[in-house]
C-alpha cells in the first residue's frame, strides 16, 4: 500500500525567500506525481504535474522534481511572497492503488 | 470556462440521515473524482467516474456511493451517516483518466453530522 509523507508539517519563512518542500512515497512504481495548494475553506489547486518519466517540471516561481527510485519528490519555490502562503499537498498515482495524498506542509509567508 | 461547481456549500445533518452531494465538472471533462478530507486522515480517495462507470473505488464502507450522469455530473450519497463522516468533501474533474491529466478541484461541501 502506497504511502506519502510530507516534511515539514509546518514552515514559516520571511518573504523573499526560496524555500524546498518534501514529499516521500514508500512504492516508486508510479504514473505521475502532483502537487496542489489548498487555501483555508477552499479546494485543490493543481500546480505542478510530473508524469514517471519525467524529471522534473517547472511553472513559473516553482519548479518541481521527481526521483522515483529514490521516491523523493521536492516543490522549489522561488522568491516567496505571501500569497504563497497555503498547505501545499503531494499526490501520488500508483500502479497498484488508488490516488495518494500526503497530509500537506502548511505554508506562512510573512511580510 | 466555469470550474467545478459543487452543491450544497455546507450541510447539517443527524446521524443516521442520508445525504446527498452534487458535483458539476468542468465542461468536456469526463472523469470525476470524489475526496474526503478530514483533519486526522488529510485526503482520501472514494472513488471515481469516467463515461457514466465507476473505474475505482478506495477503501470505504458500502454506505458511500456515488453516480455519473451522461452529462458527466456527478452525485455521492452517504447513507446511516455516522459522527465520523463529518468531513469536507471534494469532488474533481480531469479531462481524461484522472491520473493522467491534471485535476481541477471543486471548493467541496462540508458535511456535520451531529
Amino acid at each position: 500500500k502506497q504511502e506519502v509523507t510530507q516534511i515539514p508539517a509546518a514552515l514559516s519563512v520571511p518573504e523573499g525567500e526560496n524555500l524546498v518542500l518534501n514529499c516521500s512515497f514508500t512504492d516508486s512504481a508510479i504514473y505521475n506525481l502532483q502537487w496542489f495548494r489548498q487555501d483555508p475553506g477552499k479546494g485543490l489547486t493543481s500546480l505542478l504535474l510530473i508524469q514517471s518519466s519525467q524529471r522534473e517540471q517547472t511553472s513559473g516561481r516553482l519548479n518541481a522534481s521527481l526521483d522515483k527510485s529514490s521516491g523523493r519528490s521536492t516543490l522549489y519555490i522561488a522568491a516567496s511572497q505571501p500569497g504563497d502562503s497555503a498547505t501545499y499537498l503531494c499526490a501520488v498515482d500508483s500502479r497498484d492503488s488508488t490516488l495518494t495524498f500526503g497530509k500537506g506542509t502548511m505554508l506562512l509567508v510573512s511580510p | 470556462k466555469a470550474g467545478v461547481t459543487q452543491t450544497p456549500r455546507y450541510l447539517i445533518k443527524t446521524r443516521g440521515q442520508q445525504v446527498t452531494l452534487s458535483c458539476s465538472p468542468i465542461s468536456g471533462h469526463r472523469s470525476v473524482s470524489w475526496y474526503q478530507q478530514t483533519p486526522g486522515q488529510g485526503l482520501q480517495f472514494l472513488f471515481e467516474y469516467f463515461s457514466e462507470t465507476q473505474r475505482n473505488k478506495g477503501n470505504f464502507p458500502g454506505r458511500f456511493s456515488g453516480r455519473q450522469f451522461s452529462n458527466s455530473r456527478s452525485e455521492m450519497n452517504v447513507s446511516t451517516l455516522e459522527l465520523g463522516d463529518s468531513a469536507l468533501y471534494l469532488c474533481a474533474s480531469s479531462l481524461l483518466s484522472s491520473y493522467n491529466s491534471p485535476l481541477h478541484f471543486g471548493n467541496g461541501t462540508r458535511l456535520t453530522v451531529t
